[in-house]
């Protein structure tokens, strides 16, 4: 089975703070996302990747880079955090090797709170 | 710009009945639709994808269709019980992935 891991399940940081949140996955899949998902509004891609130091813009990439410098490894960014960005935050990966409409295999979550 | 609706009201039903969750696109119109369960905590797992040029599909239980002209995928959950509750979330493919909001199914014993 694919695993992906987060490293935090929860998280609280101070408005203007750097973030980062941690993904891996074990399955040399090439393509990682993260989403946020917030209440109301589902989830929202914010940066994914199809290879190593590959990154593109998601739908809400404004407060936010990443970081690709191993295939298993994706991680999200906040510059300086703020409480809109307080949220749970979903790292997920798939292959496309399995064709384009690969399913995505998502983590557990990070809870971020920004105070 | 591409949009997927999902009711966002709490299905409640009886065990033993069919769940039946409604997804709805506008704007594009997807290559195929994934759907999801998600349970509280957890990120969500794959279900179900089925392709535009196909009208059914099913696994065990469960029977998604996709409608192009009325540019909506059905998701059915058959003699449903208390551990299909869940929150559904139904994604569609354009050039991204797009997410419905989920809909909360309960069902009661």
């Amino acid at each position: 089975d694919v695993k992906v891991t987060q490293s935090s399940r929860y998280l609280v940081k101070r408005t203007g703070e750097k973030v980062f949140l941690e993904c891996v996955q074990d399955m040399d899949h090439e393509n990682m996302f993260w989403y946020r998902q917030d209440p109301g509004l589902g989830l929202r891609l914010i940066y994914f990747s199809y290879d190593v130091k590959m990154k593109e813009k998601g739908d809400i990439p404004e407060g936010y880079s990443v970081s690709r410098e191993k295939k298993e490894r994706f991680s999200l960014i906040l510059e300086s955090a703020s409480t809109n960005q307080t949220s749970m935050y979903l790292c997920a990966s798939s292959s496309p090797k399995t064709g384009g409409n690969s399913p995505l295999h998502f983590g557990n979550g990070t809870r971020l709170t920004v105070t | 710009s591409q949009k997927i609706e999902q009711n966002s009201e709490a299905l409640n039903i009886q065990e033993g009945k069919t769940a039946t969750l409604t997804c709805n696109y506008t704007n594009y119109s997807p290559a195929y639709l994934q759907w999801y369960r998600q349970d509280p905590g957890r990120g969500p797992v794959f279900l179900l994808l089925i392709r535009e040029n196909e009208k059914e599909k099913r696994k065990e239980r469960l029977k998604v269709t996709f409608d192009t002209t009325l540019k909506q995928s059905l998701f059915h959950i058959t003699a449903s019980q208390p551990a299909d509750s869940a929150t559904y979330l139904c994604a569609g493919a354009g050039n991204m992935l797009t997410f419905g909001g989920g809909t909360r199914l309960m069902v009661k014993p």
